[in-house]
């Protein structure tokens, strides 16, 4: 079935250093692919979406890429900041379902 | 204002009983659906519905309804409540039922403690 992996289960950095969170997707059909940021307490929020008319996503400051050849949609960023700490989620838009397919999370703590 | 509410924030329930989760969305969205997040899980798609219908369950079990009393409502409805229910339950709602090209919009979610 579809699915998405995401490998680091936390991530810890200072402010200013760069972000790179891996997610590759498994999927038989060409799919839209999000990256959610959840905060404590909240619900996930879209930070950036990609469809297979664009490869590339940019939102405050995020950068993700569609990689058709290697199943992979990372998440980067060239500085963080403490407020960029919360959840992150690599998820996977099937086009033949009504389903989003989350990502197991990646913790990101930005120290000041 | 919140686009999409949900309520209670918080719920106790004791085993074998009855609750409903409520969901309204103010964003005019057609698509409501109903996500479960329970601990060290990623988020599970449990319903979507279009236009007050059911298009989609992956939920296994019958104890969990949905109910669309209107448009923009889609209420839960969990019955013989079991301590594995226990998480939070997010609704989410996008502008059309276009298999998954639209973004999901997510509510604040219901934490869901059963004992």
């Amino acid at each position: 079935g579809d699915s998405v992996t995401q490998m680091q289960g936390q991530v810890t950095l200072s402010e200013d250093d760069f972000l790179f969170i891996n997610c590759t997707y498994s999927t038989t059909w060409y799919p839209t692919l999000f990256w959610y940021v959840q905060y404590p307490g909240e619900g996930p929020q879209l930070l950036l979406k990609v469809t297979t008319a664009n490869n590339k996503g940019i939102s405050r400051g995020f950068e993700a890429t569609y990689d058709k050849g290697t199943t992979s949609f990372h998440l980067q960023k060239a500085s963080v900041q403490e407020s960029d700490s919360a959840v992150y989620y690599c998820v996977l838009g099937d086009s033949g379902s009504w389903q989003l397919i989350f990502g197991s999370g990646t913790q990101l703590t930005v120290m000041p | 204002d919140p686009k999409i509410i949900q309520k209670p924030k918080y719920l106790v329930a004791v085993t074998g009983s009855e609750k409903i989760l409520i969901c309204e969305q103010y964003l005019g969205h057609n698509a409501m659906y109903w996500y479960r997040q329970s601990a060290k899980k990623p988020l599970e798609f449990m319903f979507s519905y279009s236009y007050q219908k059911l298009m989609d369950n992956q939920t296994a079990s019958s104890r969990f309804q949905p109910q669309s009393s209107k448009k923009n409502h889609l209420d839960l409805q969990i019955t013989a409540l079991k301590p594995d229910d226990s998480a939070t339950y997010f609704c989410a709602s996008s502008q059309a039922p276009s298999y998954n090209q639209d973004t999901q919009y997510f509510g604040p979610g219901t934490r869901l403690l059963v004992l």
